[in-house]
């Protein structure tokens, strides 16, 4: 079946500029999560999204960053004002329920340049 | 900070088994394992998971100690296709609590 799905795979936009980047997580899957991955570096947790509960965004660096899930499948991860420590990967997974005992599946990210 | 210690490179004979170590010592008792493999220029890919008791199916076997102090991923006939970085993470459930912390994983290069 279809997995997760991230568009665009690749975006370079110059500093100061918004983006938005999207995610279609595996259809049925009421759990939603955005990461992001800079280069060498590990997974960084930006936010969650289960169901239709307030979304935790802890993660989230900063308040140019920001994500909305409408009718609980398609989510959107907005930056506005990007800086060059944007440039990274942004991975979303999408899982059956929120909680470490269902696998999350990945999506294979959106790759961000900025100049 | 990610949960576990893992060697950061292994490499292994193509067809043989690879095993992969994980230290967890730190580890809350309904906290699970989990593995994750990312093969370059793609997203994660889960492997298996468990509690307690070993697991497998039909990617991995998963061995965790008895005192859940430490686990090993075998993949038991391994192909070119297995490079890649394998993470192994600890988490427990519960909404946010989901997520996922990855730390530098193991680079694992199967060679012919």
């Amino acid at each position: 079946g279809a997995g997760v799905s991230q568009s665009p795979s690749n975006k370079v936009t110059e500093k100061g500029k918004d983006v938005e980047l999207r995610c279609d997580p595996i259809s049925g899957h009421t759990a939603l999560y955005w990461y992001r991955q800079s280069l060498g570096q590990g997974l960084e947790f930006l936010i969650y999204f289960q169901g239709n509960s307030a979304p935790d965004k802890s993660g989230l660096p900063s308040d140019r960053f920001s994500a909305e899930r409408t009718g609980g499948s398609v989510s959107t991860l907005t930056i506005q004002r990007t800086q060059q420590e944007d440039s990274a990967v942004y991975l979303c997974a999408s899982s059956t329920q929120g909680g470490a005992r269902q696998p999350q599946h990945f999506g294979d990210g959106t790759r961000l340049s900025i100049l | 900070d990610a949960k576990t210690t893992q060697p950061t490179s292994m490499d292994c004979a193509e067809g043989r088994a690879a095993n992969l170590p994980c230290n967890h010592s730190t580890i809350s008792g309904n906290e699970y394992v989990y593995w994750y493999r990312q093969i370059h220029s793609q997203g994660p890919q889960y492997i298996i998971h468990g509690l307690k008791n070993n697991e497998t199916n039909e990617m991995a076997s998963l061995i965790i100690t008895e005192d859940r102090k430490s686990s090993t991923l075998i993949l038991p006939h391994a192909t070119l296709r297995d490079t890649a970085v394998y993470y192994c993470i600890v988490s427990y459930g519960g909404g946010s609590q989901g997520n996922l912390i990855f730390g530098k994983g193991t680079k694992l290069s199967v060679k012919p």
